[in-house]
């Protein structure tokens, strides 16, 4: 248990809906990031937030976006959604967010676009 | 551009034999950290290790022993004497600055009784 937690474990909804992944990351650590994991794109960073603040953008599409709150737990808000946007979409975590730190994930969320 | 290779997709083995995966990375930055991690069946991403540009001794945890190579670029995984449990899907990232994780494609391994 990496101590990173995700809510919901799967989520399958339809096309053009809207959900929203949450992420507690590891007590103390101050950094979230969010990736995503499909067949053809692999894992790919989505997004970085450093106590509150967004640090880093990756390929994150304009229908996507997070935020970190004052307690650092962070949500990932997909709108729009269509059907390639089917992945598991992990949550990790790091102590300062800097490059030398390792990152914790948690379980994952299985989102399946019907 | 920044880059993680990892050229195998899949690798089937017999247990209790040695094998390696291989990690060939590019990257302009002088100062870089290297990760490998596990994604066993049940789909979780476990940390396995990292390493940092300078240090360029190999490391041995147990079965497990990563040898990293500047002169190629390259940080192959070796798991000697092979488990079942050992099966999953094994990637080799490097950092960006701010953190930002560049994975490889992903290796898998088969260890079959």
């Amino acid at each position: 248990d990496s101590g990173v937690t995700q809510t919901p474990k799967h989520l399958i909804t339809a096309t053009g809906q809207r959900v929203t992944l949450r992420c507690s990351p590891r007590s103390g650590d101050l950094s979230v990031y969010w990736y995503q994991q499909s067949l053809d794109q692999g894992l790919q960073f989505l997004i970085q937030y450093y106590n509150g603040e967004e640090r880093a953008k990756g390929n994150i599409l304009e229908r996507f976006s997070a935020q970190q709150f004052p307690d650092l737990h962070s949500e990932l808000n997909l709108s729009s959604l269509e059907l390639g946007d089917s992945a598991l979409y992990f949550c990790a975590s790091s102590t300062t967010g800097d490059s030398y730190n390792e990152q914790f994930f948690g379980p994952g969320t299985r989102l399946t676009v019907l | 551009a920044q880059k993680v290779t990892q050229a195998q997709t899949e690798i089937s083995v017999v247990e209790k034999e040695d094998v390696t995966l291989d990690c060939v990375y590019e990257t302009r930055d002088t100062t870089y950290y290297l990760f490998w991690y596990k994604q066993p069946p049940s789909g979780e991403l476990v940390f396995l290790i990292r390493r940092n540009s300078f240090d360029e001794q190999n490391e041995i945890s147990g079965r497990y022993s990563w040898n990293f190579q500047k002169s190629t670029s390259s940080f192959n995984f070796t798991i000697t004497a092979s488990q079942v449990v050992d099966s999953a899907v094994y990637f080799c990232a490097l950092s960006e600055l701010a953190g930002k994780l560049i994975f490889g494609q992903g290796t898998e391994l088969s260890v079959k009784p």
